[in-house]
């Protein structure tokens, strides 16, 4: 079946101006997870939602950064007034309701790399 | 806080090579431990799980087993090939449902022929 799915894959954008990141989860997954990766950084935490309400929004670096998801479903990441600091790929991963499955695997996007310039 | 802390690469090998990446843990509760892979231009994709102490994970001829005492979930595999050449992620997830998965840093392996 279909996996998690980013859009877009790529973007550039000027310093200033805000962007959005679209995920579109695995169909029946409930938890859906906003992580960065910067080169040498790892996987950072962003945000994590359980249905349309997110529990956990401890790793939001800034006021610029919000998230949203509607239906249960998509999930975007907006990012304000971007800095160069922000380039990095963003990935989204979802997975099964885990409080009866705290053992079930995230499956990823293949991420946006955003670039500000 | 729960953390993870893996070894840093990279990690340079031959083929037919012994494979070991080092991760422990620091965590509250009692968690499941991951190993995730990312391959040259693919999405992060789960290798391999261990749900509670003692459990041993495997997959593909990688291996790892859950060390509660010395909080500890080391990757494995006794004869790596070239196409094992990726980033390799060591993860934890607590119990009790609105858990975050908490990853290490990643350590990039490249098995040379």
């Amino acid at each position: 079946g279909a996996g998690v799915s980013q859009s877009p894959s790529n973007k550039v954008t000027e310093k200033g101006k805000d962007v959005e990141l679209r995920c579109d989860p695995i169909s029946g997954h409930t938890a859906l997870y906003w992580y960065r990766q910067s080169l040498g950084q790892g996987l950072e935490f962003l945000i994590y939602f359980q249905g349309n309400s997110a529990p956990d929004k401890s790793g939001l670096p800034s006021d610029r950064f919000s998230a949203e998801r509607t239906g249960g479903s998509v999930s975007t990441l907006t990012i304000q007034r971007t800095q160069q600091e922000d380039s990095a790929v963003y990935l989204c991963a979802s997975s099964l309701d885990p409080d009866s499955l705290y053992n079930s695997p995230l499956h990823f996007g293949n991420g946006t790399r955003l670039t500000v310039t | 806080g729960d953390s993870v802390t893996q070894m840093e690469g990279p990690v340079t090998l031959s083929e037919e090579a012994f494979l070991t990446i080092n991760c422990t843990y620091t965590a509250t509760g009692y968690p499941s431990l991951f190993w995730y892979v990312q391959y040259p231009g693919e999405g992060l994709q789960l290798l391999l799980k261990a749900t509670k102490a003692d459990d041993k994970g495997s997959n593909k001829g990688f291996e790892a087993t859950y060390r509660k005492e010395t909080t500890s979930f080391h990757l494995e595999k006794g004869s790596v090939q070239v196409s094992d050449s990726a980033v390799y992620f060591c993860a934890l997830r607590l119990a009790g449902g609105y858990q975050k998965v908490t990853f290490g840093i990643g350590t990039k392996l490249q098995v040379i022929p």
